[in-house]
């Protein structure tokens, strides 16, 4: 598709279980962004990749949060040990160097219940 | 990055112009002024964005002030698909996007009314 595409677009899953929240950014956008969304707030920066590699995980909350992005394309950002807390919008937005925007999915909403 | 102050909601008329404020008193000479609006229960969406200069686009126009401690979101016509939170942001010249986050506040809720 055209856009970045995010998956599953809804995730319910008890505390305590580990959830795994999937992102297709553009093709050929080298920069993938994870952030999260609680209500009524602003998106909040967890994670950023430039290609394979995280230039900065500096959002990751604690050590329950990780994502990977093996192979330069596809990012999945894991979640050890839901807690209620960790319920929120998790969006992910792609880039290139030589385009001025970051583009965003629709994102993922997480409820741990 | 430079700490931005909007007013938490605007209303406005469909078929005006609706103009969104920005503070941005704390702004450093290399940092650019980017506006990007989330329509309800989208990803934020990418509207314009400037560093000294007044911009526009085919979505908006971006007044900067001359001392860039403040600056203008303007939608000349606004319609009903235009109801978002729109975000201001600052942030450090573009060439170092590949190393650069945008970093989100609360924006300014912006309703249009029929």
């Amino acid at each position: 598709g055209a856009g970045v595409s995010q998956t599953p677009s809804n995730k319910v899953t008890e505390k305590g279980k580990y959830v795994e929240l999937r992102c297709d950014p553009i093709s050929g956008h080298t920069a993938l962004y994870w952030y999260r969304q609680s209500l009524g707030q602003g998106p909040e920066f967890l994670i950023y990749f430039q290609g394979t590699g995280a230039a900065d995980d500096s959002g990751l909350p604690n050590d329950r949060f990780f994502a990977v992005r093996p192979e330069g394309s596809v990012s999945t950002l894991k979640i050890q040990r839901t807690e209620r807390g960790d319920s929120a919008v998790y969006l992910c937005a792609s880039g290139r160097l030589d385009v001025t925007e970051a583009f965003f999915g629709q994102g993922t909403r997480l409820t741990v219940v | 990055d430079a700490k931005t102050t909007q007013p938490t909601s605007m209303d406005c008329a469909e078929g005006r112009a609706a103009n969104l404020p920005c503070n941005h008193s704390t702004i450093s000479g290399n940092e650019y002024v980017y506006w990007y609006r989330q329509i309800h229960s989208q990803g934020p969406q990418y509207i314009i964005h400037g560093l000294k200069n007044n911009e526009t686009n085919e979505m908006a126009s971006l007044i900067i002030t001359e001392d860039r401690k403040s600056s203008t979101l303007i939608l000349p016509h606004a319609t009903l698909r235009d109801t978002a939170v729109y975000y201001c942001i600052v942030r450090v010249a573009w060439a170092n996007f590949g190393n650069e986050k945008l970093t989100f506040g609360t924006g300014t809720r912006l309703t249009i009314i029929p």
